[in-house]
């Protein structure tokens, strides 16, 4: 069974509007929550980290948050452009070596 | 600078033949991961270098997969006598260290398909 989870696992919004991302996972003991955007035929970028002392991490118009407790994270992404269009990545590390754990993606497409 | 990138960017083989796939870290990063990515899956951990330290290994599907790392640099990918379920997108990605927070740099990837 996938220790990380991603919901939905795809939407389509449109754009200039705003859309949330879920991640839950059951990776234990925890070290950091990545999220990656991953354009089609590229290798994922990261777009933010959070160790378990933080609870939310912005970069431009993604926000993330997390909560260690419940092991859930969300992405928010804001005013959304036609290049937020691409797979949105939950990776868990729960390993001190950086081993990840990546969830399935959630895919957005933004349309005009 | 320079990412990290991957050779060739797409690969079609016949079933039986073996294939060998290029990684070029960036440079100075001592940590190499190997990852592959099928249709609609999430990616899956194959194998992980770190320095001179022997590879972690536990991620790869079978006997027929393998990996080398040389000089701590550049590191090849072998898949012998492939399966059509080889299929995928290998990717490679590089760290400056393991652990923590530090960030994985990730390649374009290789598309393998095998016939």
């Amino acid at each position: 069974k996938n220790q990380v989870e991603q919901s939905p696992q795809s939407l389509i919004i449109l754009e200039g509007k705003n859309c949330t991302l879920q991640c839950n996972y059951t990776v234990s003991p925890f070290s950091n929550l990545r999220w990656y955007k991953q354009d089609t035929g590229r290798g994922p970028v990261s777009l933010t980290i959070m160790t378990f002392s933080e609870n939310t991490k912005s970069n431009g118009r993604y926000t993330a948050t997390l909560d260690a407790d419940t092991k859930q994270s969300s992405l928010h992404i804001t005013a959304s452009q036609l290049s937020d269009s691409a797979s949105y990545i939950c990776v868990v590390t729960g390993e001190s070596w950086g081993k990840l754990q990546f969830g399935a993606g959630t895919q957005v497409v933004v349309t005009p | 600078g320079a990412g990290v990138s991957q050779s060739p960017s797409n690969k079609v083989t016949e079933k039986g033949k073996d294939v060998e796939l290029r990684c070029d870290p960036i440079s100075g990063h001592t940590a190499l991961y190997w990852y592959r990515q099928s249709l609609g899956q999430g990616l899956e951990f194959l194998i992980y270098f770190q320095g001179n330290s022997a590879p972690d290994k536990s991620g790869l599907p079978s006997d027929r997969f393998s990996a080398e790392r040389t000089g701590g640099s550049v590191s090849t990918l072998t898949i012998q006598r492939t399966q059509q379920e080889d299929s995928a997108v290998y990717l490679c990605a590089s760290s400056l260290f393991t652990g923590g927070a530090y960030e994985q740099y990730f390649g374009p990837g290789t598309r393998l398909t095998v016939t």
